[in-house]
């Protein structure tokens, strides 16, 4: 399968503790993006990357939350001191980068359980 | 916010033909129609999308309005396995900041019935 990857596909954890997401792109798609989902709503954007050069966070995108995608490859979200509210879906997209044509692929998302 | 309408859900029967509407009366010239949709539990799905023309591929076909403020999603046979959350979303093709984004509504919910 060469579609976009997330792992882990489910993650429960207590409030307080840290947790970091991981996400691998389409092969050669040079786009990033992060998005969060709550029950019942559609996905909301947190941030993108081009290449390992992160260019726009969202106002969702609190102090506790960072991004990386340090070789242009791979992404990692990490939210520390979790909380109740920070329960959801993490979802990871990737796109070409291309003017043209440049369509979000998404993975199949990290659901967060914070107890 | 989102740029779509839609309502918020619609049934329709096996082996006929599901029509998803969406209005999007403010779209700008440079702004492209996307349809995605997902499935409970699952990433969202990228559909079709289109700028002016009606665009057909192996899912579906997307008929835009000569005015651009509203499409249809038409899915021509629908099974079981398309019940699902439809969006239509709207946005800038192109390089940078958030024109590249998608701004999801909420949807319609769309349930294919036996």
């Amino acid at each position: 399968d060469t579609g976009v990857s997330q792992d882990p596909r489910h993650k429960i954890t207590k409030r307080g503790q840290n947790v970091t997401f991981r996400c691998d792109p389409i092969s050669e798609h040079n786009r990033l993006y992060w998005y969060r989902q709550t029950l019942g709503q559609g996905p909301e954007f947190l941030t993108y990357f081009q290449n390992e050069a992160q260019l726009e966070k969202s106002r969702l995108l609190s102090d506790r939350f960072s991004a990386e995608r340090p070789k242009g490859s791979f992404s990692t979200l990490e939210i520390q001191r979790t909380e109740q509210g920070d329960s959801a879906m993490y979802l990871c997209a990737s796109s070409l980068g291309d003017r043209a044509t440049d369509t979000q692929y998404f993975g199949p998302g990290t659901r967060l359980t914070v107890l | 916010d989102a740029k779509t309408t839609q309502p918020p859900s619609m049934d329709c029967a096996e082996g006929r033909a599901a029509n998803l509407p969406c209005n999007h009366s403010t779209i700008s010239g440079n702004e492209y129609v996307y349809w995605y949709r997902q499935i409970h539990s699952q990433g969202p799905q990228y559909i079709i999308h289109g700028l002016k023309n009606n665009e057909t591929n192996e899912m579906a076909s997307l008929i835009i309005t000569e005015d651009r403020k509203s499409s249809t999603l038409i899915l021509p046979h629908a099974t079981l396995r398309d019940t699902a959350v439809y969006y239509c979303i709207v946005r800038v093709e192109g390089y940078g900041g958030s024109q590249g984004n998608l701004i999801f509504g909420k949807g319609t919910k769309l349930s294919v019935k036996p």
